[in-house]
């Protein structure tokens, strides 16, 4: 069982450039996030999905856009990306959604936008 | 708005013991969690509260008082593995999590 799996591990992407960051989880979990962590800062929510065909936004949501098409499977786009989205992006997943619950962290892509 | 501090680091002592404290200002409480992170890796689960008071797991603890807005983790016998971030995260009214920036816990033998 993997759990939370992410691809790329690291990706260097030139400014306007189209990118997407794969995570599959293999737990069944309802619930899912997309992080970004940057140094000095708090991990911050860019969007979540409560469950298979829904989807929300987070803390820092611009930029970025997502989809749920299944249970596994939640993909984050950068439509045209800019050195400020540098980061490390961690994608999440929790076995129910609406009330405290354990998350379990993916491996995290490292993203660098030239 | 909401927010949560912690020290950004500090340094211990292989054997020793430290705590790492953690205060919050939510909107709204459902609960607090504290995650390990080592370096270029993924936050793991070290443990939640929700109620007041202490609760126990092996060699690390972590304490709650709901009405200081105030937590702590207990981290005893300090091996040097223990070297990591931890991360203090509160549920808050809207079930959202909020964290905080860690702590960066240095061990020295």
């Amino acid at each position: 069982i993997a759990g939370i799996t992410q691809a790329p591990t690291s990706q260097i992407l030139a400014a306007g450039r189209r990118m997407t960051l794969r995570c599959t989880q293999d737990m069944r979990h309802n619930a899912m996030y997309w992080y970004r962590q940057d140094l000095g800062l708090g991990l911050r929510l860019i969007h979540y999905s409560n469950t298979a065909g829904t989807t929300g936004k987070g803390e820092v949501p611009d930029g970025y856009s997502v989809s749920r098409a299944n249970t596994d499977d939640f993909p984050l786009t950068l439509a045209s990306a800019v050195p400020s989205q540098t980061s490390v992006y961690f994608c999440a997943s929790s076995e129910s959604d609406g009330q405290p619950d354990t998350q379990y962290f993916g491996p995290g892509t490292r993203l660098t936008v030239l | 708005g909401q927010n949560i501090d912690q020290p950004t680091e500090m340094t211990a002592t292989e054997g020793a013991i430290v705590q790492i404290n953690c205060t919050y200002q939510t909107s709204g409480f459902n609960g607090l969690f504290w995650y390990q992170q080592h370096a270029g890796e993924a936050p793991t689960f070290l443990s939640y509260n929700v109620l007041d008071g202490l609760e126990e797991k092996g060699r690390f603890s972590s304490f709650l008082s709901r009405s200081k807005g105030y937590s702590y983790l207990l981290l005893k016998e300090l091996q040097m593995k223990d070297s990591a971030s931890y991360l203090c995260a509160v549920y808050d009214s809207n079930y959202q999590l909020i964290w905080g920036a860690g702590t960066k816990l240095i061990i020295k033998p």
